[in-house]
């Protein structure tokens, strides 16, 4: 059964800064993994996403990897703004097209 | 705007109630799924239909909701004899074949 934990739960950090959300699954055999925002009370919108062939993507001020050997995603996020505050998700999928979230990271910047 | 949409926004009911939320995916999408999402929590598959065809239906998924996509556009999510536990945001997205999912903005469901 698929798992997916992401690290940490929440995050506080003062605007400029870089930082790393980490997530990690427990079955290597995924279709893709996607990286999602959620602002409160509202629905996903798709960051970026990365399919099980490949290694990273890139937008903007993001970049994401797939280590699918070890079970884990990192998105890294550059030069940090208020802007970036909300829950930060990812997703895995696999053959079967069902989809496994995690909790999500709640990240604060703070101006 | 041909986003993924979602009606009504907001819902609430009582207790034994039945409720339908609709849901229209982006126009060349042949993909869609719907999820359960409660507070704190990461969005819980609950079924995934590829273009009329329900291939994928979660275990989570009781025998009181039913969805159904007619001619593979829009989709509807039934829930019979509303029971408290089922407030939640309720959310759909769609994608093509490239997959990537494209979330619509929710239905809010509150029994009382």
């Amino acid at each position: 059964k698929q798992e997916v934990t992401q690290i940490p739960a929440a995050l506080s950090v003062p605007e400029g800064e870089n930082l790393v959300l980490n997530c990690s699954f427990t079955d290597s055999a995924i279709y893709n993994l996607q990286w999602f925002r959620q602002d409160p009370g509202k629905g996903l919108t798709s960051l970026l996403l990365i399919q099980s062939s490949q290694r990273e993507q890139t937008s903007g001020r993001l970049n994401a990897s797939l280590d699918k050997s070890s079970g884990r995603s990192t998105l890294y996020i550059a030069a940090s703004q208020p802007g970036d505050s909300a829950t930060y998700l990812c997703a895995v999928t696999a053959g079967g097209f069902k989809t496994i979230f995690g909790a999500g990271t709640r990240l604060f910047v703070k101006a | 705007d041909t986003g993924v949409s979602q009606d009504p926004r907001h819902k609430i009911t009582k207790r034994g109630q039945n409720v339908t939320f609709r849901c229209d995916p982006i126009s060349e999408h042949n993909r869609l799924y719907w999820y359960r999402q409660t507070l704190g929590q990461g969005p819980e598959f609950l079924t995934y239909f590829q273009n009329e065809a329900q291939l994928e239906k979660s275990r989570l998924l009781s025998d009181r909701f039913s969805a159904e996509r007619p001619k593979g556009s829009f989709s509807t999510l039934e829930i019979q004899r509303t029971e408290q536990g089922d407030s939640a945001m309720y959310l759909c997205a769609s994608s093509s074949e490239l997959y990537e999912q494209y979330f619509g903005p929710g239905t809010r469901l509150t029994v009382t």
